[in-house]
């Protein structure tokens, strides 16, 4: 029973294809993160989605965008991928109250993504 | 413009001994600090947290001190065992408005020896 899972682990594409990556939690919170992290190791927060409303969108092409069909799920797609999209992309959810306490973030296993 | 950094790619101590990792951050409205731990293949896991208002906070093996005025945290895991070895990062956040925005650092690699 995986708290919060990623499909798929690996993902081998070519450039220009299109292709999503799944997120699912099952701890019955109500914000969900994408998460980069690239080839020098930072982890970068891309996406986040509070309650099925995207509350924080950093600076990301347009290429890329998450769906949030329920407070459990929040999917990635990415159009026309390039070489520098390869990286591992972690999805992540909290329980936030708001305030100066920030909750616990749980992440998934990662998606490991090279693009040809 | 990494607003935090851990200069320490890694880190290698004797079983039984003191691991001391290191983060510095610039930014100053960071209030919030937090330690992930991420073995291979796996997602980061949430280890201890600090909030600005404290300079210590212990968990068992694990302390986190924070030194507002230097911009600088650190992790002591005392004493060190082998499962302890893998990647840590430190994280921080910017008050309750953030919705959980967390930056993180690049990692240490954390490596403990029998």
């Amino acid at each position: 029973d995986t708290a919060v899972s990623q499909t798929p682990k690996y993902l081998v594409t070519q450039m220009g294809n299109d292709k999503s990556i799944k997120c699912e939690q099952n701890l019955g919170h109500d914000t969900m993160y994408w998460y980069k992290q690239d080839s020098k190791k930072f982890l970068k927060i891309m996406f986040s989605y509070n309650n099925k409303e995207l509350i924080i969108n950093e600076t990301v092409p347009n290429r890329f965008s998450p769906k949030s069909p329920d407070k459990a799920h929040l999917n990635l797609h990415i159009n026309s991928l390039e070489l520098g999209d390869s990286a591992v992309y972690f999805c992540a959810s909290s329980q936030q109250r708001g305030g100066p306490i920030q909750e616990t973030q749980y992440f998934g296993p990662g998606t490991r993504l090279l693009v040809l | 413009d990494q607003q935090v950094k851990q200069n320490s790619p890694s880190l290698s101590v004797q079983e039984g001994r003191i691991s001391i990792l290191n983060c510095d951050y610039t930014n100053s409205m960071f209030d919030y600090f937090l330690w992930y731990k991420k073995y291979p293949a796996e997602g980061p896991t949430f280890l201890i947290s600090i909030s600005s208002i404290k300079d210590k906070n212990e968990d068992g093996r694990f302390t986190v001190f924070l030194n507002k005025s230097a911009k600088h945290l650190s992790l002591h895991i005392v004493p060190s065992q082998p499962g302890d070895s893998a990647v840590y990062f430190c994280a921080a956040a910017a008050g309750g408005t953030s919705y959980g925005k967390l930056t993180f650092g690049q990692g240490t690699i954390l490596t403990v020896h029998p």
